[in-house]
């Protein structure tokens, strides 16, 4: 069974489309996250999610919007797709942090988005 | 704020040969440390972890000790292979309160036989 997966694994679409990206985690883990990968591999955190609670907002535009139902998904949806929106988005899941502990985070395999 | 700072790359080694990927540091207070492994076409996995001052991680035949002195973190390993070609990610973590990885920009490791 996958830890953490993310569909779908490959978007292609025009500028200005709305798509959603879904994620989810049967690791029981309470702490979901979404990153973006850059072309040039850098990796740079969107959101923060613990128990269905944002609790990290990057600096990321408004037209992203991520959404939990639950604490084991975690989906983006993003409106008015942009060029440089096209990048691999990465969802991961942790354990709460809130004791001190080392939070550990699993990646799932990626969502590569290419706007055209 | 804090941050990461790997060696650029990509690095070029032929098998069995010794690797260092130098990662330093900046944060306030004492965060973990990490090293993650990215292949191609997949997600991230952990390498290995420490989690304070003179804590060594290793995984599979990788290194890292946590310096505080010198803030850093270099990744090592003593022979590698072809199959270790991938990009390798430091990040560090703070321990206390609401936080996530912060990661360097990652390196490139091309190993050919």
């Amino acid at each position: 069974d996958t830890a953490v997966s993310q569909t779908p694994k490959y978007l292609v679409t025009q500028m200005g489309n709305d798509k959603s990206i879904k994620c989810e985690q049967n690791l029981g883990h309470d702490t979901m996250y979404w990153y973006k990968q850059d072309s040039k591999k850098f990796l740079k955190i969107m959101f923060s999610y613990n128990n269905k609670e944002l609790i990290i907002n990057e600096t990321v535009p408004n037209r992203f919007s991520p959404k939990s139902p639950d604490k084991a998904h975690l989906n983006l949806h993003i409106n008015s797709l942009e060029l440089g929106d096209s990048a691999v988005y990465f969802c991961a899941s942790s354990p709460w942090t809130g004791d001190g502990s080392t939070g550990e985070l699993f990646f799932g395999e990626g969502s590569r988005l290419t706007v055209l | 704020g804090d941050s990461v700072t790997q060696m650029e790359g990509p690095v070029t080694l032929s098998e069995e040969a010794f690797l260092t990927i130098n990662c330093t540091y900046t944060a306030t207070g004492y965060p973990s440390l990490f090293w993650y492994v990215q292949y191609p076409g997949e997600g991230l996995q952990l390498l290995l972890k420490a989690t304070k001052a003179d804590d060594k991680g290793s995984n599979k035949g990788f290194e890292a000790t946590y310096r505080k002195e010198t803030t850093s973190f270099h990744l090592e390993k003593g022979s590698v292979q072809v199959s270790d070609s991938a990009v390798y990610f430091c990040a560090l973590r703070k321990v206390s309160g609401y936080s996530t990885l912060t990661f360097g920009k990652g390196t490139m490791l091309l190993v050919s036989p």
